[in-house]
């Protein structure tokens, strides 16, 4: 069935330093989304993204982070500087807005920031 | 406040033995979600639910909006079940927002 991939599926990086999150959605989706999962905590929203502007993003979503998708691209998440918390699985995703069949999600991306 | 609360937090059961797990939802809904998440946290769909009952194998979804609730039944468990089961309301936003439970870890034993 449709895939999402990420990439890479573990980073590790230095507090202060940037990176960045790629994405490879379902070809014909139109929608997607990042969430962060904390080890052995809940799995929550951070931002959603279509038509190239973000529509909704969370609390969670803080001023060093950002997203684009340039020329149909990876769909990336940057951060930028890192801090300690945000060492979490990050998990894209892609829906074509419309049931059945919801979203479908990537494999994560661990990161781990020291 | 908490959107969606998923219950019990863990379940064990003898192979054979069936499990309920329940999703209370406090917002209203397009959709609920169900995912089994795999101990390296990938994500499988298992069902997307708007409303009514939905069957695949040896699983039943049923959601039911007006008591605000949705449920994912496990029939005849089986060893390879175990993992944590995820539900994921979809919010009647129009973004498809998920607003996830905090998940039920099931464990079944031989």
């Amino acid at each position: 069935g449709p895939k999402v991939l990420q990439i890479p599926s573990h980073q590790i990086i230095d507090m202060g330093q940037m990176v960045t999150l790629n994405c490879d959605p379902v070809s014909n989706h139109l929608y997607f989304y990042w969430y962060k999962q904390i080890l052995g905590q809940q799995m929550e929203f951070l931002v959603n993204f279509y038509n190239g502007k973000v529509m909704e993003k969370s609390k969670l979503f803080k001023d060093q982070f950002s997203v684009e998708r340039p020329d149909g691209s990876y769909f990336t998440l940057k951060i930028q500087p890192t801090a300690l918390e945000d060492s979490a699985v990050y998990f894209c995703a892609s829906s074509s807005g419309q049931g059945p069949y919801g979203q479908f999600f990537g494999p994560g991306t661990r990161l781990t920031v020291l | 406040g908490q959107q969606v609360q998923q219950s019990p937090a863990s379940l064990v059961l003898q192979e054979g033995e069936n499990a309920e797990l329940q999703c209370n939802f406090s917002t209203s809904l397009n959709s609920m979600q169900w995912f089994y998440q795999r101990p390296g946290g990938s994500l499988v769909s298992l069902f997307y639910n708007p409303s009514g009952t939905k069957h695949s194998g040896r699983l039943t979804s049923t959601t039911v909006i007006k008591e605000r609730r949705s449920s994912l039944h496990i029939s005849s468990s089986q060893t390879t079940d175990s993992g944590t089961y995820l539900c994921a309301l979809d919010p009647n936003t129009g973004y498809q927002n998920f607003y996830f439970g905090k998940g039920t870890s099931l464990t079944v034993i031989p």
